[in-house]
């Protein structure tokens, strides 16, 4: 079966500084992952995702992750935050081995400090 | 286009009305999904449409109808809700459902059952 992990409901940080988000997967198959931002009253809107290609993968607005196969991970991060990134981050895998379902984590809500 | 059209976007209903959502793409793709989302979680997979057929139940109550009249659209008939039921109802697409590249999720309809 496949879950997600993400670390930490909440992460507080000031503008221009690093965001790191944290996802830890589980999967039985090589697994598809990605990361959707969700601002309030809104759908979600996929951010990246990792597909087996390149390990770093970018995506809009600034944000990358990297896929760890060792450590399960694929955190989400940007160099420099801005007051427009303040929104509920979720990190998804999904594979074949689970009719391609995508499954969701618990979501981290990430604040940014002027 | 790369949206996902959902209406309406807004709706309050009494637990005998019958209501519809309504969902529409018109990207091409072939794979279309129903999740439900509460306040602070992530969403949960309801249905999943693939060529227009439907190809997945998460073992949702039959006061909750989907529909498919075609590539574009996607409905979700609703009759005898509870207020447990509400939410906001998410409709997503993605070019297949077993090619993993994403999915594109509409804005939502927040529903209310009074």
């Amino acid at each position: 079966a496949q879950s997600v992990t993400q670390l930490g409901s909440h992460v507080s940080v000031s503008e221009g500084a690093l965001v790191l988000l944290r996802c830890n997967y589980s999967s039985s198959v090589p697994p598809y992952l990605f990361w959707y931002v969700q601002y309030p009253n809104q759908g979600l809107q996929l951010l990246l995702k990792y597909t087996s290609a390149a390990t770093l993968v970018k995506g809009i607005n600034g944000f990358e992750a990297e896929f760890k196969k060792s450590e399960t991970s694929f955190h989400l991060t940007k160099p420099s935050a801005h007051m427009s990134d303040a929104a509920e981050y979720f990190c998804a895998v999904s594979d074949i081995a689970n009719a391609g379902k995508s499954t969701f984590g618990d979501g981290t809500t990430l604040t940014v400090k002027p | 286009d790369t949206e996902v059209t959902q209406t309406p976007k807004h709706l309050v209903m009494g637990m005998t009305n019958k209501k519809s959502l309504k969902c529409e793409q018109h990207m091409g793709h072939r794979a279309m999904y129903w999740y439900k989302q509460k306040a602070k979680k992530p969403p949960e997979l309801m249905f999943v449409y693939s060529y227009e057929k439907l190809s997945i139940n998460e073992s949702v109550p039959s006061r909750f109808s989907p529909e498919c009249p075609n590539s574009s659209l996607l409905n979700l008939h609703l009759h005898a809700l509870q207020p447990e039921d509400s939410a906001l109802y998410l409709c997503a697409s993605s070019q297949d459902r077993l090619r993993q590249e994403g999915y594109t999720f509409g804005s939502g309809t927040r529903l209310t059952v009074v």
